[in-house]
């Protein structure tokens, strides 16, 4: 079984400040991890995937997540905010084994400030 | 990357009509596709994987009989929500995976449906 967590359903930083999403996860097996964004009646777009390589994890639009395994955590960072960054993100992680679906967490919504 | 889309992006029906939603991976062939369902403000849900050629697996407590999925071919997907009622109104995003590595899953765009 697998399952995500991620703390915070709301995050407001100032445009400029350093954006910190967190995810830990649960997996009985070595898991692959995900970030996505989401914006308003949108479907997903990957930010970025720990697929068992290096454990820093750099993504697009400036983002990036490590891999802790001894915290199980996969926490998502940004250095300076903006305000295009403002969506919905969700960790989601997934196995080589079973089903192989995506199980997400419940989603931080980030908010910018001017 | 791979694109997925989705159609139509919203939908309105009736009361005890059914809808049908498309899936189709563009430019690669989707062995397997996974349909969600999202309630507002609340993350995504597996719904259930359908695999090109055989009966689709649904997770526990989703209706079968009522949420149809066919998977006839490696760039097609269809769900069909049954005599839709109001409380089936929900977004529903759609996932192809390129073969079984779970590594490479792309999202359709989403469908809005409101039944009324």
């Amino acid at each position: 079984a697998q399952s995500v967590t991620q703390l915070g359903s709301h995050v407001s930083v100032s445009e400029g400040a350093l954006v910190l999403l967190r995810c830990n996860y649960s997996s009985s097996v070595p898991p692959y991890l995900f970030w996505y964004v989401q914006y308003p009646n949108q479907g997903l777009q990957l930010l970025l995937k720990y697929t068992s390589a290096a454990t820093l994890v750099k993504g697009i639009n400036g983002f990036e997540a490590e891999f802790k395994k001894s915290e199980t955590s996969f926490h998502l960072t940004k250095p300076s905010a903006h305000m295009s960054d403002a969506a919905e993100y969700f960790c989601a992680v997934s196995s080589d084994t079973g089903r192989r679906a995506l199980t997400f967490g419940s989603g931080t919504r980030l908010q910018v400030q001017p | 990357g791979a694109v997925v889309s989705q159609h139509p992006s919203w939908v309105i029906c009736k009361s005890g009509t059914s809808v049908k939603i498309e899936c189709r991976s563009l430019d690669f062939q989707a062995t397997t596709m996974f349909w969600y369902r999202q309630f507002p403000k609340q993350s995504l849900m597996l719904m259930a994987t359908s695999n090109e050629g055989s009966k689709a697996t649904y997770e526990q407590g989703v209706e079968k009989d009522k949420f149809l999925i066919n998977h006839a071919s490696l760039t097609l997907s269809t769900l069909t929500v049954t005599s839709a009622h109001p409380e089936d109104s929900s977004f529903y995003i759609c996932s192809a995976r390129v073969g079984q590595a779970p590594t490479e899953a792309f999202f359709g765009q989403g469908t809005r449906l409101t039944v009324v």
